[in-house]
């Protein structure tokens, strides 16, 4: 159980183009969702707390029109990188925990995005 | 907000010896505190985790440790494998919410 994918597992994209990732929960509803971000061999950094039917709460520094989260329903989060720039290449990691009193988050695998 | 330091960044031991990563913690309100284990290109997994009324946790091979009082808390791997090769990440929380993770230990065991 406590099964989280995200699509797409890799992206490549030209410069200004704006890109759309999903983070699932599979067996499990997640009323709390998280976004990460790591550079190579570096730590994740949080970029942002997702709540099923509320806006996202973002870390200081992200800017929230860049990185635009939604979490429509309780086993599905995006993230869209909005005009993306080759900067913004990165591997983006979400996380979801199963109900407001569960303290593990259960991560995806991962979504390598590569800005042209 | 929560700062997490951790230390080493790197970490090779020979097979069968123990490894002993260490992580601090700023927030006195933090009371939750996982560790993962991260391979390359995979997804974090967790490997053990400590609330803050406890003061130890083991797992077969694995255990952590927890001092409250000086805000540090530490992974301990016994007979250490191959296959424990990893980068290691702690991670600090209150009540599970936003996770603020240490830097990284890359651990190499050497067969």
């Amino acid at each position: 159980g406590a099964v989280v994918s995200q699509h797409p597992s890799r992206v490549i994209c030209k410069s200004g183009t704006s890109v759309k990732i999903e983070c699932r929960s599979l067996d499990f509803q997640a009323t709390t969702m998280f976004w990460y971000r790591q550079f190579p061999k570096k730590s994740l950094m949080l970029m942002a707390t997702s709540n099923e039917g509320s806006k996202a709460t973002y870390e200081q520094g992200v800017e929230k029109d860049k990185f635009l989260i939604n979490h429509a329903s309780l086993t599905l989060s995006t993230l869209t990188v909005t005009s993306a720039h080759p900067e913004d290449s990165s591997f983006y990691i979400c996380s979801a925990r199963e109900g407001s009193y569960q303290e593990t988050q259960y991560f995806g695998p991962g979504t390598r995005l590569l800005v042209l | 907000g929560e700062n997490v330091e951790q230390h080493p960044s790197t970490l090779s031991v020979q097979e069968g010896d123990s490894a002993v990563i260490k992580c601090t913690y700023s927030d006195s309100a933090s009371n939750y505190f996982p560790w993962y284990k991260q391979e390359l290109g995979k997804r974090p997994q967790l490997i053990i985790d400590i609330r803050s009324n406890v003061g130890e946790k083991k797992d077969q091979r694995i255990a952590v440790t927890l001092n409250k009082t000086a805000k540090h808390f530490s992974l301990h791997i016994t007979e250490t494998q191959p296959e424990d090769s990893a980068v290691y990440f702690c991670a600090a929380s209150w009540g599970g919410n936003q996770f603020y993770f240490g830097t990284g230990t890359s651990l190499t065991v050497i067969p």
